[in-house]
């Protein structure tokens, strides 16, 4: 079983929807839960970052921490042509750890936004 | 924020040949930076962890011998793909860790294409 599972899509969607992207993780020593966006042949970049559980809105963005339940989510409102990307979600235990800094990626989901 | 930059972003070369690719923190001055390969349509898998002044710390199943990373200064690492092959075909990206206390938040390069002929 992968530490974190994300599923790959691809996930095509109308401009103007919602899209719901998730991940679920089997370590419950993570903490820091992140969400990048990687567009085709670039480096990811950093979306949301979210430390434990809760939400935290940045825009368009939405992202959504249930620690009990091992699960992350990242809503995109009003979703535009622009969003098509792959989205990877990261995570990692606490700063200081003997995993310090090391990130843990999802698969990534191929987001796709069609006018 | 944090700028990371690449160099090559694109390189082609020859099987058993050597090639070295740069990344730079223009931002912060990163003492920690890691080192990713990604394969098509798959996601980032950690290689290395860069530590300025002292040797990197590999992941399991990585060849030291064969991914020679060095950090030498806070804002540059450099990773040498020695004796490349085919297999070694990769997009390669660097990350360097936020300064910000008390987070993991990486933030990453543009990334290397390198082509193996």
């Amino acid at each position: 079983q992968k530490e974190v599972e994300q599923d790959p899509g691809p996930l095509s969607v109308p401009e103007g929807a919602i899209v719901s992207l998730n991940c679920t993780y089997s370590n419950s020593a993570f903490q820091y839960f992140m969400w990048y966006r990687q567009y085709s042949r670039k480096g990811p970049e950093l979306l949301m970052y979210t430390y434990s559980s809760g939400n935290k809105e940045d825009g368009r963005f939405t992202a959504q921490v249930d620690k009990s339940s091992k699960y992350i989510s990242l809503f995109i409102r009003d979703s535009q042509p622009s969003d098509s990307a792959t989205y990877l979600c990261a995570m990692s235990e606490n700063a200081g750890g003997t995993s310090y800094g090391k990130l843990t990626f999802g698969q990534g989901t191929i987001l796709t936004v069609h006018p | 924020g944090a700028v990371v930059s690449q160099h090559p972003s694109w390189v082609i070369c020859k099987s058993g040949t050597s090639v070295k690719i740069e990344c730079r923190s223009l931002d912060f001055q990163a003492t920690t930076m890691f080192w990713y390969r990604q394969f098509p349509k798959q996601s980032l898998m950690l290689m290395a962890t860069s530590n300025e002044g002292s040797k990197a710390t590999y992941e399991q199943g990585v060849e030291k011998d064969k991914f020679l990373i060095n950090h030498a200064s806070l804002t540059l690492s450099t990773l040498t793909v020695t004796s490349a092959h085919p297999e070694d075909s990769s997009f390669y990206i660097c990350s360097e860790k936020s300064a910000l206390s008390g987070t993991d938040t990486q933030y990453f390069g543009p990334g290397t294409r390198l082509t193996v002929l």
